[in-house]
C-alpha cells in the first residue's frame, strides 16, 4: 500500500542551526502538507503547497519555515534558525485533491536544544 | 474563530463493546470531515470520512454519524478490540487545510 515516508525519524539539533525534513509523499498526490504536533498536544496545520506553490500557510509558518519540491518525488520543510520552541514532531502528508483523504507520514520528531 | 473540539478528552471502554467518540465543530462552512487515529510515536492514520451532504457513513467496524444542525460528529467503533487503543482525533476542512480537534484517548479494559 502506498505511504507517505518521512526523514530522519528523529533529529537533535542545537538552537540556531538550520534543519531540513525530508518527505516523500504518495506518487500520483498533487497536494502536499507539513502539519506538526508538540508532545501532547493536537496537530496544527503548517503549510499545503500545490502546483510547486505554497497555497496556504499558517501564522506558525513564518519566515524561518520554507518548503521545497526539489524533483519530482520529495518535498522538504526547512527551518533556518531553529528555536526551543520548534520542538514538535513534524508530520509530512499528501492527498489528490485539495483537503480531501489526506495521508500522512509517520513524522519526523525534532528535538532542538 | 473557527474550532474543532470533542467532549471527552479520554474514553475507556470493555473489550468487545462499542465506542462512541464524540466531536463538536463550529465552522460551518466545514464540508469535509475527517477521523483520524493516531498511536503512540506514530502519525495519524485515516479511518474514515464524510461529507457535509450526508449524515451516515459506515466503514469496516466503524461509523461517522454527522448532524449539521448541531454541528457534530461522532465516530462508533463496534466490538472494541485492543488495537483500538489510540488517540482519536477529528478534523474537519473547507478548504484545503485539516483543522484538527484536541483528541480523545481511547482505552481498551480487557
Amino acid at each position: 500500500e502506498p505511504e507517505v515516508t518521512q526523514t530522519p525519524s528523529h533529529q537533535v539539533t542545537q538552537m540556531g542551526q538550520e534543519v531540513i525534513l525530508r518527505c516523500v509523499p504518495i506518487s500520483n498526490h498533487l497536494y502536499f502538507y507539513w502539519y506538526r504536533q508538540i508532545l501532547g498536544q493536537k496537530v496544527e496545520f503548517l503549510v499545503s503547497f500545490y502546483n510547486n506553490e505554497i497555497s496556504e500557510k499558517s501564522e506558525i509558518f513564518d519566515d524561518q519555515f520554507s518548503v521545497e519540491r526539489p524533483d519530482g518525488s520529495n518535498f522538504t520543510l526547512k527551518i533556518r534558525s531553529t528555536k526551543l520552541e520548534d520542538s514538535a514532531m513534524y508530520f509530512c502528508a499528501s492527498g489528490t485533491q485539495g483537503g480531501n483523504t489526506i495521508y500522512f507520514g509517520e513524522g519526523s520528531w525534532l528535538t532542538v536544544v | 474563530g473557527e474550532s474543532v473540539g470533542l467532549h471527552l478528552p479520554t474514553l475507556s471502554v470493555q473489550e468487545g463493546d462499542n465506542s462512541i467518540i464524540n466531536c463538536a465543530y463550529s465552522n460551518s462552512a466545514s464540508d469535509y470531515f475527517i477521523w483520524y487515529k493516531q498511536e503512540s510515536g506514530k502519525g495519524p492514520q485515516f479511518i474514515i470520512d464524510i461529507r457535509s451532504n450526508m449524515d451516515k457513513r459506515q466503514g469496516q467496524r466503524v461509523t461517522v454519524l454527522l448532524n449539521k444542525t448541531v454541528k457534530h460528529l461522532s465516530l462508533q467503533i463496534a466490538a472494541t478490540q485492543p488495537g483500538d487503543s489510540a488517540v482519536y482525533f477529528c478534523a474537519e476542512t473547507g478548504n484545503e487545510k485539516l483543522t484538527f480537534g484536541t483528541g480523545t484517548r481511547l482505552t481498551i479494559i480487557p
